[in-house]
């Protein structure tokens, strides 16, 4: 079946520019997932959805960083006025958790954000 | 920060099992040990999870100690694609501040050798 997809693959910006990153989840998965992997590091949360819950917003790091879930499905990450150091790739996951016990995540490819 | 601690890397022949250990001294009762590795260049893939009890699958094994601080991600037999960085993550299901459980610190990377 389809996994979790990710649009763009390489985004490249100029600074100063917002972008916006899309998530397709696995269909009928309650939770959605923001990432973010700079160069080399391990992963860095951003942002959790879960159902029509209110997000956990607690791992964005500024306020020019937002994201939206609409309709339970896609969810879209704009940066906005982006800076040299949020060139990094961007991975979006997806899970049932809400309707099993436990909550394995599945990920997107990714998007490679670069900014100039 | 980081509730795990693992080596920073790992070389195993080729063939040959290939052990990886994960420490997570401070772990609740109601937390999970999971694992998930990423390739190079892909999204990071889901492995193996569990309690308290052994785990196994079509992927790995996975040997948790009985005091639960640490555990144990096996590989019976290493192929030059499981050369990836493996995560050890431990996290329960409680509800606040749930993002901030998955912390992927830096991983294991594993190379497989020829």
């Amino acid at each position: 079946g389809a996994g979790v997809s990710q649009s763009p693959s390489n985004k490249v910006t100029e600074k100063g520019k917002d972008v916006e990153l899309r998530c397709d989840p696995i269909s009928g998965h309650t939770a959605l997932y923001w990432y973010r992997q700079s160069l080399g590091q391990g992963l860095e949360f951003l942002i959790y959805f879960q159902g029509n819950s209110a997000p956990d917003k607690s791992g964005l790091p500024s306020d020019r960083f937002s994201a939206e879930r609409t309709g339970g499905s896609v969810s879209t990450l704009t940066i906005q006025r982006t800076q040299q150091e949020d060139s990094a790739v961007y991975l979006c996951a997806s899970s049932s958790r809400g309707t099993t016990s436990t909550d394995t995540q599945y990920f997107g490819p990714g998007t490679r954000l670069t900014v100039l | 920060d980081a509730k795990t601690t693992q080596p920073t890397s790992m070389d195993c022949a080729e063939g040959r099992a290939a052990n990886l250990p994960c420490n997570h001294s401070t772990i609740s009762g109601n937390e999970y040990v999971y694992w998930y590795r990423q390739i190079h260049s892909q999204g990071p893939q889901y492995i193996i999870h569990g309690l308290k009890n052994n785990e196994t699958n079509e992927m790995a094994s996975l040997i948790i100690t009985e005091d639960r601080k640490s555990s144990t991600l096996i590989l019976p037999h290493a192929t030059l694609r499981d050369t990836a960085v493996y995560y050890c993550l431990s996290h329960g299901l409680g509800w606040n501040n749930y993002g901030q459980n998955f912390v992927f610190g830096p991983g294991t990377r594993l190379s497989v050798l020829p």
